[in-house]
């Protein structure tokens, strides 16, 4: 029962430099998203993929890159990480789509820029 | 800019009580209605309402949608350690572009 699965757990990047974080689901959904969760801000949708080989800007897309690879796989690319993206990542994925069906969340990645 | 507002921000109890978790929203055009469950890491789904529904219930926790006063509410009852976590709401909404708007989440914290 691995469901959304995302690494890495944490991850400390200095201002500039670049990282992907990777997401993977096993339940056959369509739709995938980030969200990053910041205090006193609840979930803001970064990118979403509503299916293979599509990609939107959610919320907050500036400073981020996505890559839907296949139907499992959605990952989220800093290209010159900033102090401004110290959050915590999540990856979610929905069978119908987010308002049809309900969203499973992965584990979340904790990332600090210094 | 839609606008999901979640209240109060921070609820403490004790075991055994019932508590009220309110989620508001400014826009009326929604298709559904989410409420979540973080503990320590992903957030969990609870309970999903539509637009036509009114109420949900799950053991000693249920959802109501009153689309009068533009609100939902989640109580539970005779609450336990357990249940201490954030709860968020998020509103589905259909005006412009389709998209799922989270509340900032109330942290609830039962004492024993």
């Amino acid at each position: 029962n691995a469901g959304v699965t995302q690494t890495p757990k944490f991850q400390v990047l200095k201002t500039g430099q670049s990282m992907t974080l990777q997401c993977a689901q096993d339940m056959n959904h369509n739709s995938m998203y980030w969200y990053r969760q910041d205090p006193g801000m609840g979930l803001r949708l970064i990118y979403y993929s509503a299916s293979e080989g599509t990609t939107d800007k959610g919320e907050v897309p500036n400073g981020y890159n996505v890559s839907r690879l296949n139907k499992r796989e959605f990952s989220l690319r800093l290209e010159s990480a900033a102090p401004s993206q110290t959050s915590v990542y999540f990856c979610a994925s929905s069978e119908l789509g987010a308002g049809r069906s309900p969203l499973h969340f992965g584990n979340g990645t904790r990332l600090t820029v210094t | 800019e839609d606008k999901v507002v979640q209240s109060p921000l921070s609820l403490v109890v004790h075991e055994g009580d019932t508590v009220t978790l309110n989620c508001s929203y400014e826009v009326t055009n929604f298709r559904s209605l989410l409420w979540y469950k973080q503990e320590k890491k992903a957030p969990t789904f609870l309970f999903m309402l539509t637009s036509s529904g009114i109420e949900k219930k799950s053991g000693r926790l249920s959802s109501i949608l009153d689309k009068k006063e533009l609100s939902s509410i989640l109580n539970i009852t005779a609450t336990q350690t357990g249940d201490s976590a954030i709860y968020l709401c998020a509103f589905y909404f259909i005006q412009g572009a389709q998209k799922l708007v989270f509340g900032q989440g109330t942290r609830l914290t039962i004492n024993p």
